[in-house]
């Protein structure tokens, strides 16, 4: 079975551009995350989505930042404009719930530089 | 609130022995699950064992084990007969029936493995 997809891979842009970073979750999968790797703060939830509800987006580090889940099987993150410190490895991650003894699986991650 | 500590920012273990990384919680949850993930140089992020907290034994996995003490709020990983492949960073996480499915990490431990 697939994982979870995302794309890009890579992405190098420049400060006040927009960002998009696309997700397909397991299928299956009713539980959607977005997290975001830094060195300075290591690895933090961004956003989650149940059955395509956004349930908590408190992570969202203000409003240049939005993400939407149109249907099960596929979510966006949107950085608009984008400035260098949003630079990091962006993860998406689905798990079949959003329990406390549900598995997480991620995605291999976007590299979003920001020039 | 939830918080993960991994003491050990670097380590080194020789090919073929045993090694155990660290990690403790603190949570106000009465139902946790806490979980262990391997990030290579290549940046994924692989699932590698789970523990809920009800559970009276130890998870194994292959060569991993977690070595789950409740009452000190300590979830060891435990590699078996070390490979070079080993040779990672790993994070401890956890998730708590109050967190709605939110996953709490560590900031890892880099793991070396010496032929």
């Amino acid at each position: 079975d697939a994982g979870v997809i995302q794309s890009p891979r890579h992405e190098v842009t420049e400060m006040g551009q927009e960002v998009t970073l696309r997700c397909k979750p397991i299928s299956g999968h009713n539980s959607l995350f977005w997290y975001r790797q830094t060195m300075m703060r290591g690895l933090e939830l961004l956003i989650y989505f149940n059955n395509n509800v956004p349930i908590d987006d408190s992570g969202m580090p203000e409003d240049r930042f939005s993400a939407k889940m149109p249907n099960a099987s596929f979510s966006t993150l949107k950085i608009q404009p984008s400035e260098p410190r949003d630079s990091a490895v962006y993860f998406c991650a689905s798990s079949l719930t959003s329990g406390s003894s549900d598995t997480q699986y991620f995605g291999p991650g976007t590299r979003l530089t920001v020039l | 609130a939830q918080k993960i500590t991994q003491t050990q920012p670097g380590m080194f273990v020789q090919e073929k022995e045993a090694v155990t990384l660290d990690c403790t919680y603190d949570t106000s949850d009465q139902s946790y699950g806490l979980f262990w993930y391997k990030q290579p140089s290549s940046g994924e992020m692989i699932f590698l064992i789970y523990q809920g907290s009800y559970d009276e034994q130890n998870a194994t996995e292959g060569r991993y084990s977690l070595n789950f003490q409740k009452a000190r709020k300590s979830a060891n990983l435990v590699i078996s007969a070390s490979q070079l492949g080993d040779s990672a960073m790993y994070f401890c996480a956890m998730s708590g029936d109050n967190q709605g499915g939110k996953l709490i990490f560590g900031q890892g431990t880099e793991l070396s493995v010496k032929p």
